[in-house]
């Protein structure tokens, strides 16, 4: 098991650029999560998908937020048009179908992405 | 909507000593409580959970919570802290219903350790 992996770990972009950045979930884990971490505040839910569905959405992802899970497995979360205060670091988290109590299920989160918009 | 929060931005503690980090809910049904760790350069790592049953729960690395509904509260404790604690630590709270497995959390509490 080797974890909840992200790329690129940190990316370096200018205003009105688009970025997109990728997640692999731990194997078989049918839930994957985006959050948002910007500096001094606890990460912020994005979006999920179980298996290749996007559940929910937040309201913070705005229409040049993206986030695909194609095949159930990796997914993408790309940025259009950037802007200054869509830096901060980008966590995805996996985890398994909840047991007997749904909700209750452990995230395993990824080191994050770093986004820093010039 | 959910809510948690951190009444403590940063705590101070010298090696050896207690440590109590406090976190605060509003949830309108019953809670699913988390306490993670974060380190520098290093993902989110759950330290303990609560859903149900006995109210204190035990986690890794020595670390306990209790679950008290009548403050709202989910406090998390160590009885002696070393230095490899030092880290900023995240309380969060568990929807219930359809939007279950949307973590709401609180800004965090930098932990730093004297020796």
């Amino acid at each position: 098991d080797t974890g909840v992996s992200q790329d690129p770990r940190h990316k370096i972009t200018k205003r009105g650029q688009n970025v997109t950045f990728r997640c692999d979930p731990i194997s078989e884990h049918n839930r994957l999560y985006w959050y948002r971490q910007t500096l001094g505040q606890g990460p912020e839910f994005l979006t999920y998908f179980q298996n290749e569905a996007q559940l929910e959405k937040s309201r913070l992802l705005s229409d040049r937020f993206s986030a695909e899970r194609p095949k159930g497995s990796f997914s993408t979360l790309e940025i259009q048009r950037t802007e200054q205060g869509d830096s901060a670091m980008y966590l995805c988290a996996s985890s398994p179908l909840a047991g007997d109590i749904p909700g209750t299920d452990t995230q395993y989160f990824g080191p994050g992405t770093r986004l820093t918009v010039l | 909507a959910q809510s948690v929060t951190q009444p403590d931005i940063h705590i101070t503690v010298s090696e050896g000593a207690s440590l109590e980090l406090r976190c605060n809910y509003s949830y309108g049904a019953t809670p699913y409580l988390f306490w993670y760790v974060q380190s520098p350069g290093q993902g989110l790592q759950l330290l303990l959970k609560y859903f149900s049953g006995d109210t204190l729960v035990q986690g890794i690395k020595g670390f306990e919570a209790e679950f008290k509904r009548s403050q709202s509260s989910f406090n998390l404790r160590k009885p002696s802290v070393h230095w490899s604690d030092a880290a900023e630590y995240f309380c969060a709270v568990g929807a219930g219903g359809t939007s279950y497995g949307k973590l709401t959390f609180g800004q965090g509490t930098i932990l730093t350790v004297h020796p």
